[in-house]
């Protein structure tokens, strides 16, 4: 089991430009998420899905938009990037919902310039 | 709605001594609860979780944290710290059959030689 994983690791946008991260799973899960994380602020939550075909926003869904056409695939999109989307992205997934805990991709590193 | 309140972003020990990182929650129906560490560079792991079976619960790497309902707390703790636990520590919150997760903000824990 490769777990979840991310592409890239680390990139470099410049405002305005458009791009999208990939998220991808190989346990089955149900459950997948996207997250940003910023320093002093924890996780907070972009968007979700519980299912293909099927999801929802979270917290911070401004400027990102997310589909998810199979179990194992949960791309997120910038449509337009702005340096406030300057953040590490963590995708992460879980069997299906609580008490399952989520487990967690290596990350995307964003600069937005 | 759930919270989750973390106190002390950073926390600095000696080699060798007791490790005690502080969780308090905010949930109107039963938690469930999680302590998550993060290495520099890396994602989230799990280290423990709390899912209404025992209230002291036993983790990896020898951490614990016990659950007290009457202090809505979830502290965690580590008898003897070793220089490898120096990372970013994130309690979580969330509730049977729902798909959102809420994570407190970290805490940075330092292991001085």
């Amino acid at each position: 089991n490769a777990g979840v994983t991310q592409t890239p690791k680390f990139q470099v946008l410049k405002t305005g430009q458009s791009m999208t991260l990939q998220c991808a799973q190989d346990m089955n899960h149900e459950y997948m998420s996207w997250y940003r994380q910023d320093p002093g602020m924890g996780l907070r939550l972009i968007h979700y899905s519980v299912g293909a075909g099927i999801t929802d926003q979270g917290e911070v869904p401004n400027g990102y938009n997310v589909s998810r056409s199979t179990t194992e695939d949960f791309p997120l999109r910038l449509l337009s990037a702005a340096p406030s989307q300057t953040s590490v992205y963590f995708c992460a997934s879980s069997l299906t919902a609580a008490p399952y805990e989520q487990y967690f991709g290596p990350g995307t590193r964003l600069t937005v310039t | 709605a759930q919270s989750v309140t973390q106190l002390g972003s950073h926390v600095s020990v000696s080699e060798g001594a007791l490790v005690l990182l502080r969780c308090n929650y905010s949930s109107s129906v039963p938690p469930y609860l999680f302590w998550y560490v993060q290495y520099p560079n890396q994602g989230l792991q799990l280290l423990l979780k709390y899912t209404s079976a025992a209230t002291l619960v036993k983790g990896i790497n020898g951490f614990e944290a016990e659950f007290k309902k009457s202090e809505t707390s979830f502290h965690l703790t580590k008898p003897s710290a070793h220089m490898s636990d120096a990372a970013e520590y994130f309690c979580a919150v969330t509730t049977s059959g729902t798909y959102k997760y809420i994570f407190g903000t970290g805490t940075r824990l330092k292991v001085l030689a």
